[in-house]
């Protein structure tokens, strides 16, 4: 069936660093996929999206790539600020037309230290 | 434009009772999706219904189930408890063939 896969966290890094988190997905068809992004005691929230192959999500400074050849959706930032502290999930859809239904990845917690 | 909304925010119940949570979509989103969150098996899809019918389910007990109004807001209830119900429970609305949008979530802890 369908899956994402995450990198292992913690992610612990300095302000103003570099970050790369990554996801892989396996999947039939042509799946949306998505970035969202949980604070402390919060629900999730759309970081960024890409619905079909090449495309480029970008929100507040993350983007991640939709790589078909590579099955990956990797969230980048160049710049960490402590307030990107939170827990990062990337998910897909398993439909076009039809996003009810996401599938998760295990999620990454980032720790930024300033 | 109001967020998802979800009550209450916390529950505490005791095994083999039931519960009922409610969720409220943006306007104008007649799909209501709903997630269980844990610690261990992370975030799982529990069912999706659109237009007062269930579209989709996920791999749950049949103790979970659901509803979903002609107003678009969304009720799940859980029967029987159990200790490994302990959870916090998001729903997400979604226009079609769009990103779905989820509310804070119900935290419900089963004593």
């Amino acid at each position: 069936g369908n899956s994402v896969t995450q990198m292992e966290g913690p992610v612990t890094l300095s302000e103003e660093a570099f970050l790369t988190i990554n996801c892989t997905y396996t999947a039939t068809g042509y799946p949306s996929l998505f970035w969202y992004v949980q604070y402390p005691g919060e629900g999730l929230q759309l970081l960024l999206k890409a619905t079909k192959a090449d495309d480029k999500g970008s929100n507040k400074g993350f983007e991640a790539t939709y790589r078909k050849e590579t099955t990956s959706f990797h969230l980048e930032k160049g710049s960490v600020q402590v307030s990107d502290s939170a827990v990062y999930f990337c998910a897909l859809s398993e439909s076009m037309g039809n996003t009810g239904k996401l599938i998760f990845g295990q999620g990454t917690t980032l720790q930024v230290k300033p | 434009k109001a967020g998802v909304t979800q009550t209450p925010r916390y529950l505490i119940k005791t095994r083999g009772q039931q519960v009922t949570l409610s969720c409220s979509p943006i306007s104008g989103h007649r799909s209501v999706s709903w997630y269980q969150q844990t610690p261990g098996q992370g975030l799982q899809f529990l069912f999706e219904y659109f237009s007062e019918t269930q579209r989709n389910k996920g791999n749950f007990p049949g103790r979970f189930s659901g509803r979903q109004f002609s107003n678009s807001r969304s009720e799940m209830n859980v029967s029987t408890l159990e200790l490994g119900d302990s959870a916090l429970y998001l729903c997400a609305s979604s226009s079609p063939a769009d990103t779905q949008y989820f509310g804070p979530g119900t935290r419900l802890t089963v004593l």
